[in-house]
């Protein structure tokens, strides 16, 4: 079956442009998850949908940083007024909530780099 | 501060040596989950250790969860370029509903 996809795989965007990068999850994964990622580091969590529940935004660095997830399954990640400091490789997981600790195995997108100029 | 510390950051060693990666934390995990991540693409998981003193083996790696469940260690045999990649533990602790992710450790193997 099909991954979990990201698009666009790059893009290179100017200081205080608006960016939307887009995951589309495994088809019946109901939670998704945003991380970013700078050059040969680990991953810092970004924000977390589960289901129908309110997301967890407790990652998001600024107010400039924003997510939506459409039907419970594409998300869309914004970053608003882009800085340089964005730079990074945006990545997203989904996995699935059936219970137990299968619910923690995510799987990932190849991710988008991001490189503001 | 991170709640999951690895060690060593970097690792460069010879083809068909041995190594240990460790993954390290003041709390207690649920789980912990090891992930693979080569270049250019997302990390791919591993294994899932759920059980204190647990020991899952993959082939060439092995996998061990401490037993306070606060501590993991990956251990490869005889690596191979092929094992070249980021590797990162990951978990949820016992309290809460966060997901973390370790410092990572760089592994290169050279041919």
């Amino acid at each position: 079956g099909a991954g979990v996809s990201q698009s666009p795989s790059n893009k290179v965007t100017e200081k205080g442009k608006d960016v939307e990068l887009r995951c589309d999850p495994i088809s019946g994964h109901t939670a998704l998850y945003w991380y970013r990622q700078s050059l040969g580091q680990g991953l810092e969590f970004l924000i977390y949908f589960q289901g129908n529940s309110a997301p967890d935004k407790s990652g998001l660095p600024s107010d400039r940083f924003s997510a939506e997830r459409t039907g419970g399954s594409v998300s869309t990640l914004t970053i608003q007024r882009t800085q340089q400091e964005d730079s990074a490789v945006y990545l997203c997981a989904s996995s699935l909530t059936s219970g137990g600790d299968k619910r923690y195995e995510q799987y990932f997108g190849p991710g988008t780099r991001l490189t503001v100029t | 501060t991170q709640l999951l510390e690895q060690s060593p950051q970097f690792l460069s060693i010879q083809e068909g040596e041995n190594l240990t990666v460790y993954c390290n934390s003041s709390s207690v995990f649920s789980s912990l989950q090891w992930y693979r991540q080569e270049p250019g693409e997302g990390p791919v998981l591993l294994v899932t250790v759920v059980t204190g003193g647990e020991v899952k083996k993959l082939k060439r790696l092995t996998f061990q969860f401490g037993d306070a469940r606060k501590d993991s260690s990956l251990h490869i045999t005889a690596a191979q370029p092929g094992d070249t990649g980021l590797y990162l533990c990951a978990g949820p602790p016992n309290t809460g509903n966060q997901f973390y992710f370790g410092t990572g450790t760089s592994l290169t193997v050279i041919p």
